[in-house]
């Protein structure tokens, strides 16, 4: 069975740092690209950062780059995101998702989500 | 950045009705679109991905279909479990970008 779980959220003060984990098991991780999306409370979906299978290739959204960095362990069935600079508008559930194998930015499995706000 | 707008923002039906939803793209997307489900306090669900290919596990009674670059989503006769929030997501280009949803409730 696919599991994604994440953690690592919490409260953080604006200007902050956090740096958030999602650990897969029930595949084979180390084939698949994966991505963070976010949701920000009582709003839509919004896809922050991918990264292929091999690290090799990363992307980040336009609200998120410069400031956060994806990145994951293979070894260790880990992806990683780095949030530097944190500011109100990143208050949101952050959650891990596999890229479909036919089409990465197709997301076939969901984390249950990590809860970051962003607060003095 | 290609933008997506779903129409209906929500709409109300009855358990056996047809639901249509739409999803307009602000540029083509060569068919690059995929349909999720999110119920209260759950993460999303893949249902339809490449505007009409069903996901594993995914009932029949969901169905994706293209016009250009309007995308429709289709729930035929629909059951309980399927009020939900419903989006699409175009996956052409950098940044991927969803709708912004579209509530499906009860009449």
């Amino acid at each position: 069975e696919v599991q994604l779980v994440e953690s690592g959220g919490g409260l953080v003060k604006p200007g902050g740092s956090l740096r958030l984990s999602c650990v897969a098991s029930g595949f084979t991780f180390r084939s698949y690209s994966m991505s963070w999306v976010r949701q920000a409370p009582g709003k839509g979906l919004e896809w922050a950062s991918y990264i292929s299978s091999s690290s090799r290739y990363n992307y980040y959204g336009d609200s998120v780059k410069g400031r956060f960095t994806i990145s994951r362990d293979n070894a260790k069935n880990s992806l990683f995101l780095e949030m530097n600079s944190l500011r109100a508008e990143d208050s949101a559930v952050y959650y891990c998702a596999r890229g479909h194998f036919d089409s990465s930015g197709t997301f076939d499995f969901w984390g249950q989500g990590t809860l970051v706000t962003v607060s003095s | 950045d290609i933008q997506m707008t779903q129409s209906p923002s929500s709409v109300s039906a009855s358990v056996g009705d047809r639901v249509t939803i739409t999803c307009r793209a602000s540029q083509g997307i060569s068919g690059w679109l995929a349909w999720y489900q999110q119920k209260p306090g759950q993460a999303p669900k893949l249902l339809i991905y490449e505007t009409s290919r069903l996901q594993n596990g995914v009932p029949l009674r969901f169905s994706g279909s293209e016009s250009g670059t309007d995308f429709t989503l289709t729930i035929s006769g629909l059951l309980p479990e399927d009020f939900a929030v419903y989006y699409c997501q175009q996956v052409n280009s950098f940044p991927w970008t969803f709708g912004q949803g579209t509530r499906v409730e009860i009449k």
